[in-house]
C-alpha cells in the first residue's frame, strides 16, 4: 500500500544533540501526525497538525505541516536517552478515518 | 477500560488455519481501526469502523480478511486460510470519532508457520 517517504531511515546521535526527521508524499494531506513507537507497543502519538503552514511544539519536540500539504517535519531538541524508539509520520487525507504511514525513522540516542 | 485492548498478545497458527483477534475499544469511542504492521515498516491500513458499520475496508488485502463490530464496541478481525505472508502485527485503534483522537493498542503478533 501506499506509504509517506519518510528519512532519515536511522539516526545515531549523542545525547544532548539536536535531531530532525521529515516526511514527503506525492498527495497532499489535510493533517500531519508524528508517532513514537516502543518496542512491543502501539504507536503513540507526539503531535498533530491540522493547518497547512501549523508549526506546533510539545516540549522539546516541535513539527511542522508543509505550506504545500505534502510534507512535515518533526525535530526534536537536547535529546535524552528515553527518546530512543521509532519515530513515524501519518497523514490523514480525503478518507477521515485511514492513516497513511511512513517507513520510520529509528534513533538511537548514545549516552 | 483504560486503553485500547487486544487479545491475544501472541497468536502463533498453521498455514491454512483460521484466526480471530479481537480489539475492546476505549468506551464511548465511536471509530474502530484495524491497521497491520511488518517487520521494519510503518503500520498499514485495513479498515475502520464508524459505529457497527464499516466506513472504510479499502486496505483489506483479499478476501480471506474480514472484520466486524456487531455492537459497535468490541471488534473482530477475523483471517480465514492464514499464509505465511500474513505473519504481522496487528494493530486496533480507537477514537472518539473519526479523524481524531487515535489511541492504539499494544497489538496482536501473528505468526504463521
Amino acid at each position: 500500500g501506499q506509504q509517506l517517504n519518510q528519512s532519515p531511515q536511522s539516526m545515531f546521535i549523542q545525547e544532548g544533540e539536536d535531531v530532525s526527521m521529515n516526511c514527503t508524499s506525492s498527495s497532499i494531506f489535510n493533517t500531519w501526525l508524528w508517532y513514537k513507537q516502543d518496542p512491543g507497543e502501539g504507536p503513540v502519538l507526539l503531535i498533530a497538525l491540522y493547518k497547512a503552514g501549523e508549526l506546533t511544539s510539545n516540549g522539546r519536540l516541535t513539527a511542522q505541516f508543509g505550506i504545500t500539504r505534502k510534507d512535515s517535519f518533526l525535530n526534536i531538541s537536547a535529546s535524552i536517552p528515553s527518546d530512543v524508539g521509532i519515530y513515524f509520520c501519518a497523514g490523514i487525507g480525503t478518507s477521515y478515518g485511514k492513516l497513511t504511514f511512513g517507513q520510520g525513522t529509528i534513533l538511537t540516542v548514545h549516552p | 477500560g483504560a486503553g485500547v485492548s487486544q487479545t491475544p498478545s501472541n497468536k502463533v497458527t498453521e498455514k491454512g488455519k483460521y484466526v480471530e483477534l479481537r480489539c475492546d475499544p476505549i468506551s464511548g469511542h465511536t471509530a474502530l481501526y484495524w491497521y497491520r504492521q511488518s517487520l521494519g515498516q510503518g503500520p498499514e491500513f485495513l479498515i475502520y469502523f464508524q459505529g457497527t458499520g464499516a466506513a472504510d475496508d479499502s486496505g483489506l488485502p483479499n478476501d480471506r480478511f474480514f472484520a466486524v463490530r456487531p455492537e459497535g464496541s468490541v471488534s473482530t478481525l477475523k483471517i480465514q486460510r492464514t499464509e505465511r505472508g500474513d505473519s504481522a502485527v496487528y494493530l486496533c485503534a480507537s477514537s472518539p470519532r473519526q479523524g481524531s483522537g487515535y489511541t492504539f493498542g499494544s497489538g496482536t503478533r501473528l505468526t504463521v508457520v
